[in-house]
């Protein structure tokens, strides 16, 4: 079982829709965890950054935790194209701050 | 706003070539990493450093790579002999230190090895 799973998608919304992603992980051991966004041949972009359990909002995007079943989600409300972007999850262990990523999410936002 | 610099962008490279990638963390900064994505796959962790030394490395960072800090300001990774499969993204990171901060990301750096 992979570390951390992701769908890579690729992930096609109409602008205004909301764009849910999603990653699981197999490790109890994580315990911080972030978004990035990652836009072609470019560095990841920190987005999000959450601690504990439940959620985390900031303008247009919403982080979820749910360390029971190992399970994050990003929402992006009222999508724009230019949300369209590779969404990056992100997590570390306590006093072990190497992030393990996900394989990424491709969305499109289309006009 | 203080970001992650590296340079080249771009670095193509002979089989066999050493090459060096530079980085400039956020001034603050006290822990600094480089990570690694070969195209069309995840980003990897390679290393980390704080205090002028290696934290932690994963079974990638081999004795061909080395990691040093020259300066109060630069941050760099040598490939002493570059492979085929070393071609990737080279992205480095900084985190100011604390608990619960987090690592900000450079460009990266696109090396070819040919």
């Amino acid at each position: 079982q992979k570390e951390v799973e992701q769908d890579p998608g690729p992930l096609s919304v109409p602008e205004g829709a909301i764009v849910s992603l999603n990653c699981t992980y197999s490790n109890s051991a994580f315990q911080y965890f972030m978004w990035y966004r990652q836009y072609s041949r470019k560095g990841p972009e920190l987005l999000m950054y959450t601690y504990s359990s439940g959620n985390k909002e900031d303008g247009r995007f919403t982080a979820q935790v749910d360390k029971s079943s190992k399970y994050i989600s990003l929402f992006i409300r009222d999508s724009q194209p230019s949300d369209s972007a590779t969404y990056l999850c992100a997590m570390s262990r306590i006093n072990d701050y190497k992030l393990s990523f996900g394989a990424g999410t491709t969305v499109t936002v289309r006009a | 706003e203080p970001e992650v610099t590296q340079t080249p962008s771009h670095q193509v490279t002979q089989m066999g070539q050493e090459v060096i990638l530079r980085c400039v963390p956020i001034s603050n900064h006290l822990y600094f990493y480089w990570y690694r994505q070969i195209l069309g796959q995840k980003v990897e962790f390679l290393v980390s450093f704080y205090n002028n030394e290696i934290s932690e490395k994963s079974e990638i960072f081999d004795d061909q790579f080395s990691v040093e800090r020259p300066d109060g300001s630069n941050f760099t990774l040598k490939i002493r002999s570059t492979k085929l499969e070393d071609s990737a993204m080279y992205f480095c990171a900084s985190r100011a230190g604390g608990r619960t901060d987090t690592q900000y990301f450079g460009p990266g750096t696109r090396l070819t090895v040919l």
